[in-house]
């Protein structure tokens, strides 16, 4: 069945770069996800990428997406405090509801 | 501007009793859905609705309720027969099945 696997906590300082890991199972997925969600609010899209791209690129934000291993990553470049938060990616799959992951709380020390 | 609004905020509820929580959007998204978040968890799908007048259990429906007689609406009740109700309740719609969710900023149960 499907699955979305990601580390649950991750801590880096303040101007370094934080890397999310994701795995997920189904490969015919057709788009990926990255959400954040900031402390007692709902879910925000930050960015997604296509199956058949590798690597996504928006300002801060790189997604790199290795469909033989099923694996996606988020890339936070020059992290900020206001970047704390936890992030979820999810699968889509033509005609079927998105599968979320855990969630991977990052923490941003100043 | 466009968006879904969940309302109340916050609500406080005693065992035993019902409650419904309120779920409207604007985006003329055919698909809605009902997701519970506990704390240090993910989401969990509650229910969802592709359509108008039609709604599809998800993986934790037991104790819970909804109707989809209109577009916009997608109500959630938390009835009495659920046992452990107290959590952060989301809502979200989407143009598609498969497409990107857009999310309400939450409502918080707790059951005193």
């Amino acid at each position: 069945g499907e699955d979305v696997e990601q580390s649950l906590f991750l801590s880096v300082r303040e101007g370094d770069s934080s890397v999310i890991n994701c795995t997920y199972t189904d490969s015919s997925s057709t788009y990926l996800y990255w959400y954040k969600q900031e402390p007692g609010a709902g879910l925000q899209l930050l960015t997604y990428i296509f199956s058949n791209m590798d690597m996504k690129q928006d300002q801060r934000l790189t997604v790199l997406l290795n469909k033989k291993d099923k694996h996606l990553s988020l890339r936070i470049a020059d992290t900020q405090t206001g970047d704390s938060a936890i992030y979820f990616c999810a699968e889509g799959i033509y005609g079927n509801k998105l599968v979320f992951g855990a969630g991977t709380i990052l923490r941003v020390k100043s | 501007d466009g968006g879904i609004t969940q309302s109340p905020k916050y609500l406080f509820r005693k065992e035993g009793q019902n409650v419904t929580l309120s779920c409207e959007q604007n985006l003329n998204h055919d698909a809605m859905y009902w997701y519970r978040q506990d704390p240090g968890q993910g989401l969990r799908l509650i229910y969802y609705s592709q359509i108008v007048n039609d709604f599809q259990k998800g993986d934790i429906a037991e104790g819970y309720s909804v109707s989809r007689e209109k577009k916009e609406s997608f109500p959630l009740t938390v009835t009495s027969a659920q046992k452990n109700p107290t959590a952060f309740y989301l809502c979200a719609s989407s143009r598609s099945t498969s497409g990107e969710l857009f999310f309400g900023e939450g409502s918080r149960l707790t059951v005193l």
